[in-house]
Parts: C-alpha cells; structure tokens; sequence
C-alpha cells in the first residue's frame, strides 16, 4: 500500500517570502500521479498543482512550483511571493496510474501561516 | 468547468436517526465518486468509492451498513448515515472523477452534527 507523509505538522513565513512544504511517498509502482491540495479555512479542497511521475521536468503554477525527486520519493511544493491567501492547511496526495486505482492517498497535512 | 456541489452543507441531526448526503457534478459525468470523512484538524479519510450504477467500494474499518451509498446516475451520488450517533460528528467531503482525466473535484463538504 501505498503511503505519504508530510513531516511539518506546521509552518509559516513572512508575506512576499518563499516557503518549501515537504512531501515524501512510498510506493513499489513505477508511473502515478502526486498532487498539492490547499484548503483554506472554508474547507473547500482546491488543487494547486499535479504531476506525472513520467515526467521529469517539474510541474510550475504561476508562484508554485514542485520538486520532483522520484529516485528519492519525494514531492515538495515551493511557494515564492507568498501572499496571505496562501494561509491554509496543504495536503499532499497520491494516485496510482492504473485506471482501476483511482483513490487519493492523503498526506497528514501542513498548515501553513502567512505573517504579514 | 468541473464543479462539484454538495447538499446540505450543515446539517443537525438527532441521535437515532438517519441523514441523507447528496454529491453532484453539476457540468460534466462523474464516472466515479468518492466520499471522505475529515477530523478536525486532520486529513481526509477515504470511506469509499462508487461507480455509478454499481455498488460502492468500501475502505477496510467503514461499515457498509451504517453509510449507505448510491451513485443512481453519473452526475449524483449519496451517502446515508443510518441511526446515527455523535461519534459519527464529522465534516464529510464528496468528490467526482470523469474519464480520462486523473485528478478529483471536490465538493464544498457537509457539516454533521449528530446531538
């Protein structure tokens, strides 16, 4: 079975600076997906970014951006120009490529502060 | 696109009785459905998952017989807690999935408060 685990339980930074939440994974599969979810104090669960594990090159969204480590099984998410928007819980995910095997597997999650 | 609606978003429900979830994507088929439960302060809990018309797909610890779910269509599925207790107190939080794309969409989550 798959696992993630997000090792800051808790993290913050000042407005405008940058900030790297970690993400490791195991798993014996060699193509999957992992992804960034933020939720923000509504609840609602809002995607920031996805990557394939075929690719190498590392996913980007605007301020956020990964760092893809498959050798390593790791998947962190870097903030740059951190607004207070960005205040939220993150949560890292996987998801199997077979077509079958479409559940998320969640990390326990970040919550992230902005300090103004 | 992708919008995925949940109904109702708060609900209070006495100890015993049932209370019915509904999921919906709302602009586009989801041929598959999920539900989790999240703890305050935790992550989300997969329950199970459902494709429509057949019968849902349950994670190990979640008793089938006290959340019931059906997927009647591709655009909603439900989720009934039976004879429910405070413990079953909850954020519960729907999502949807459509073919060939390999992320999720998710709903708003129901609040519920089992007194």
């Amino acid at each position: 079975a798959q696992t993630v685990t997000q090792s800051q339980p808790e993290m913050s930074v000042q407005e405008a600076e940058t900030v790297t939440l970690s993400c490791t994974y195991d798993t014996s599969e060699s193509d999957y997906y992992l992804f960034w979810y933020k939720q923000p104090p509504s609840r609602q669960m809002i995607l920031v970014i996805r990557q394939e594990a075929y690719k190498q090159q590392n996913a980007t969204e605007n301020r956020f951006s990964v760092n893809f480590q498959k050798a390593a099984k790791s998947f962190s998410l870097k903030i740059s120009d951190s607004q207070l928007g960005d205040a939220a819980m993150y949560f890292c995910a996987y998801r199997s490529h077979r077509p079958l095997n479409e559940k998320l597997t969640f990390g326990t999650g970040t919550r992230l502060t902005i300090i103004p | 696109g992708a919008v995925v609606s949940q109904h109702p978003s708060r609900v209070i429900c006495k100890s015993g009785t049932s209370v019915k979830i509904e999921c919906r994507s709302l602009d586009f088929q989801a041929t598959t459905m999920f539900w989790y439960r999240q703890f305050p302060k935790q992550s989300l809990m997969l329950m199970a998952t459902s494709n429509e018309g057949s019968k849902a797909t349950y994670e190990q610890g979640v008793e089938k017989d006290k959340f019931l779910i059906n997927h009647a269509s591709l655009t909603l599925s439900t989720l009934t807690v039976t004879s429910a207790h405070p413990e079953d107190s909850s954020f519960y939080i729907c999502s949807a999935s459509k073919r060939a794309v390999h992320e999720q969409y998710f709903g708003p989550g129901t609040r519920l408060t089992v007194t």
